[in-house]
């Protein structure tokens, strides 16, 4: 069974440019969450997908947006990067409500 | 708001010492609440989950923690800490309820964990 992998690993940007992250589900999982760790931090709900489709949102303007495959594999785009973006993000697979698996995560640095 | 805490960021002990780190929430509703563990270097790993039923929860490597519905707390414990256990604990909680709340973990900001030899 393999788990949940993140692509690429370590992202240096500058301001203002846009960013897409990956992330491959488990195998039979069909929900895919994405969270932001800040540095020293617990991780932020950005948004759930299911069924290719935005289902949930946390507090994150719109220039956060995502697609979900129907592999259920997923991306996270950002727009117009900001300093602040800079944190690790994190890809969580499950199938529906049952418990999330994390993946090793994306370090974004914005410059 | 919905909102989760943990009381301490940064907790020392030798080995053998008990641990106990404490995590309150504030949720209305039924709730389902989570401790990860993130090892250096590694990702986050689910250490027990509560959803329902005896409130004393027993999960991976000898951890355990009771939820107190009352208190709003789910603290995590372990009686005889290794030097293993190095790492830093996340709670989490989610409310139960439609399907968009499914992924939708609130996380406390984090107990860093280092035990001594």
């Amino acid at each position: 069974e393999t788990g949940v992998t993140q692509s690429p690993t370590h992202l240096i940007k500058t301001r203002g440019q846009q960013v897409t992250l990956r992330c491959s589900s488990q195998s039979g999982h069909n929900t895919v969450s994405w969270y932001q760790q800040a540095l020293g931090q617990g991780p932020q709900f950005i948004f759930q997908y299911y069924r290719e489709e935005e289902n949930g949102r946390g507090n994150f303007p719109p220039r956060f947006s995502g697609l979900q495959f129907p592999n259920y594999s997923s991306e996270l785009n950002v727009n117009a990067l900001e300093l602040d973006d800079s944190a690790l993000y994190l890809c969580a697979s499950s199938f529906q409500g049952d418990e999330q698996f994390f993946g090793p995560g994306t370090r974004l640095t914005v410059l | 708001a919905q909102s989760v805490s943990q009381h301490n960021h940064h907790v020392i002990l030798s080995e053998a010492a008990s641990l106990e780190l404490g995590c309150n929430y504030s949720y209305g509703g039924t709730v389902n609440l989570f401790w990860y563990v993130q090892y250096p270097g590694q990702h986050l790993q689910l250490l027990l989950k509560y959803f329902s039923g005896d409130p004393l929860v027993k999960g991976i490597k000898g951890f355990e923690a009771e939820f107190i519905k009352s208190k709003f707390s789910f603290n995590l414990r372990k009686p005889s800490v290794q030097w293993s256990d190095t790492a830093e604990y996340f709670c989490a909680a989610r409310s139960l309820g439609t399907t968009d709340s499914w992924g939708k973990l609130q996380f406390g900001a984090g107990t860093q964990v280092v035990v001594t030899p």
